[in-house]
């Protein structure tokens, strides 16, 4: 059965800390994206990792991608407010053409 | 980037009725998927709009309930069928060009539907 699962699914923490949310999924893919999703509002793009070993950071947030362990992370620095969020990661697989096939999400919320 | 536009945004729904979303994206694009997110949940895919042929629906979800065109490379509508209150969700537009540049898989704003 093809999962794709998010741990945790949900993370209280306080600010300055660091923590990583991990991206599992049980079929071959090459590519795996990172979402961001705020309340009442749609999802953002923050990552494409297309390849084994790939590492991209933007800001407070590095995603990585293991694709031989079929694991993603989401590594989160020195936690700020404005990162309280709901984050998907999601895979991309070939079938019928090719279609994205999304997490559970992980809904962070960062405390003073 | 790809530019999508999702109408209407929110909507409230008589339970029976059928309500129709539209995406229009600013630039021609390979490939237009239909999302539903239920309240609290993640996404699911509906289904693969196809440019000129029927689209191609996933598991759970059949052409009857969730008409779908496109045609063209810009413009894709979902409708939604004979609503219920189980169809409360935000259906979210979904673009991706596999010509491009990128790999980059776009969102709409989405269409958060009430029914009642």
């Amino acid at each position: 059965e093809l999962k794709v699962e998010q741990n945790p699914l949900f993370l209280s923490m306080q600010e300055g800390k660091n923590y990583t949310i991990y991206c599992n999924y049980s079929t071959t893919s090459d590519r795996l994206y990172w979402y961001r999703q705020d309340p009442g509002k749609s999802l953002e793009s923050l990552f494409v990792l297309l390849s084994n070993g790939a590492v991209k950071q933007e800001g407070r947030l590095m995603a990585s991608l293991d694709t031989k362990a079929r694991l993603s992370t989401l590594h989160i620095t020195a936690a700020v407010h404005d990162l309280s969020a709901t984050y998907f990661c999601a895979i991309w697989i070939y079938n019928q053409g090719g279609k994205l096939i999304f997490g559970q999400g992980t809904e962070l919320s960062v405390k003073p | 980037s790809a530019v999508i536009s999702q109408k209407p945004s929110r909507d409230i729904c008589q339970r029976g009725t059928s309500l129709t979303i539209q995406c229009q994206v600013d630039s021609q694009v390979t490939m237009m998927f239909w999302y539903r997110q239920q309240p609290g949940q993640s996404l699911t895919l509906i289904a693969t709009a196809n440019q000129g042929s029927e689209a191609t629906y996933e598991s759970g979800f059949v052409i009857d309930k969730f008409p779908i065109s496109r045609p063209n490379l810009t413009f894709s509508t979902l409708t939604v069928s004979n609503m219920s209150p189980e169809d409360s969700s935000i259906y979210l537009c979904s673009v991706h060009d596999v010509g491009g540049s990128g790999n980059t898989i776009y969102f709409g704003e989405g269409s958060w539907l009430t029914v009642v």
